[in-house]
């Protein structure tokens, strides 16, 4: 399997902007979590989904971020607009269920950065 | 609330043991995790517990104490190649929320 992917990899935009992205999660997998990682606050959850159902949204910082699943194999993050702020590193990650482990398998992530 | 405790920082030598220890405190715990994640990389999955005790794999062994909240990471004739930062992860018992601890950046020197 290709693993995890998401895009872009890079994304570099202005302050007030429309930002998307993008997930294909592992085939198969019925879970699929998107986090935010910065050097200050780690690893942050904001949303996973279920059978591209939203379970827990409690993550997402604000109205300006919003995700969708509109299929088993895709899943979108938007911000709208973006801020200096949401500068960071957007991992995606899936999982199996009913495994003793459910072990989280990562997409390369993408650095956004907002100016 | 949830929280997750680790070093921010470890440094050792190149053939070295060296520990990595994470305190928790969750609503509910169903599973740890360790992950081991390069600079500009994903993070990749490297040990899980449920029940108390050691675990052991190759160079790398993770412990469990449910009842103090604490785990911890030994790595064992460290490499170059194991400089990275190791994340603790707890899975939120009833769910599949699962909260990770900010990381400890290790530093293997020759």
């Amino acid at each position: 399997d290709a693993g995890v992917i998401q895009s872009p990899r890079h994304e570099v935009t202005e302050m007030g902007q429309e930002v998307t992205l993008r997930c294909k999660p592992i085939s198969g997998h019925d879970y699929l979590f998107w986090y935010r990682q910065t050097m200050m606050r780690g690893l942050e959850l904001l949303i996973y989904f279920n059978n591209n159902v939203p379970i827990d949204d409690s993550g997402m910082p604000e109205d300006r971020f919003s995700a969708k699943m509109p299929n088993a194999s895709f899943s979108t993050l938007k911000i709208q607009p973006s801020e200096p702020r949401d500068s960071a590193v957007y991992f995606c990650a899936s999982t199996l269920s009913g495994r003793a482990k459910n072990i989280q398998y990562f997409g390369a992530g993408t650095r956004l950065s907002v100016l | 609330g949830q929280n997750i405790d680790q070093p921010t920082e470890m440094t050792a030598t190149e053939g070295a043991i060296v520990q990595i220890n994470c305190t928790y405190q969750t609503s509910g715990f169903n599973g740890l995790f360790w992950y081991q994640q390069h600079a500009g990389e994903a993070p990749t999955f490297l040990s899980y517990n449920v029940l108390d005790g050691l675990e052991e794999k190759g160079r790398f062994s993770s412990f469990l104490s449910r009842s103090k909240g604490y785990s911890y990471l030994l790595l064992k004739e460290l490499q170059m190649k194991d400089s990275a930062s190791y994340l603790c992860a707890v899975r939120v018992s009833g769910t599949y929320k699962y909260i990770f601890g900010t990381g400890t950046r290790l530093k293997v020197l020759a």
